[in-house]
């Protein structure tokens, strides 16, 4: 299994401010053949089912907000909040599908 | 809009089978774009991948728990279903049904749409 994991495990942030969630796998999960990085992103609000946020590493979702960024490629990736706001608050995983689906352990965003 | 469904018991004994059905509504099930999966969430943890399956039938487990896990599909009802054997404690979890965005490998891919979920207790 490729293992993904997750920095920090929590991040505490006033409105407005700039978020940054590293995930890391144990293993590249570009694909040479179609050069794509087989990586999402997701976020969590309390009691709500996970949300598509990001695919192929820094594809936006359709109506997902602009403020939410995702980069990197083969095993470092980063989900960017550019300008973080109250609705942010949620707990976000990446997840890797370059081999079976393995998440990484959640990063837990909070207002200050 | 397409809509996912997860129905089934909410208490399950220990060492019996955990069954539990995800109906899909407002759409096809049909179709070689996706495949149907499921995803649990222990309470206050992370998420972890049960299994996929195409509607055609063609099955994808989780190998950690691929000696306990049975997927299933009925197109005609647009439905598709889960089983766990023998459960644990350790089964206690929200269970997600969710459709994933093919790669075209291997029941591979990422989930873009999800039903709310439903939480199964595993007690005697």
């Amino acid at each position: 299994d490729i293992v993904m994991t997750q920095s920090p495990d929590s991040l505490t942030l006033s409105l407005g401010e700039r978020a940054t969630i590293n995930c890391k796998s144990s293993q590249s999960v570009l694909y040479s053949s179609d050069n794509k990085n087989y990586l999402a992103w997701y976020q969590q609000k309390s009691r709500q089912p996970p949300k598509l946020l990001i695919y192929w590493a820094s594809t936006r979702e359709s109506g997902v907000p602009d403020r939410f960024s995702g980069s990197g490629s083969g095993t470092d990736f980063t989900l960017t909040i550019s300008s973080l706001q109250a609705e942010d608050v949620a707990v976000y995983y990446c997840q890797q599908y370059y081999s079976t689906p393995t998440f990484g352990q959640g990063t837990k965003v909070e207002i200050k | 809009q397409l809509l996912l469904q997860e129905s089934g018991p909410g208490l399950v004994k220990p060492s019996e089978t955990l069954s539990l059905t995800c109906t899909v509504s407002g759409g096809s099930m049909s179709t070689t774009e996706y495949y149907w999966g499921w995803v649990r969430q222990p309470p206050g943890k992370g998420l972890e991948w049960i299994g996929s399956m195409f509607y055609s039938g063609d099955t994808y487990y989780n190998p950690t728990l691929n000696s306990r896990v049975t997927m299933s599909v009925d197109t005609s009802k647009s439905q598709f279903s889960l089983r766990l054997r023998s459960v644990t404690a350790a089964d206690a979890a929200v269970y997600y049904c969710a459709r994933l965005l093919s790669t075209g490998v291997n029941g591979r891919g990422y989930f873009d749409l999800w039903g709310r979920g439903t939480l199964v207790t595993v007690s005697s």
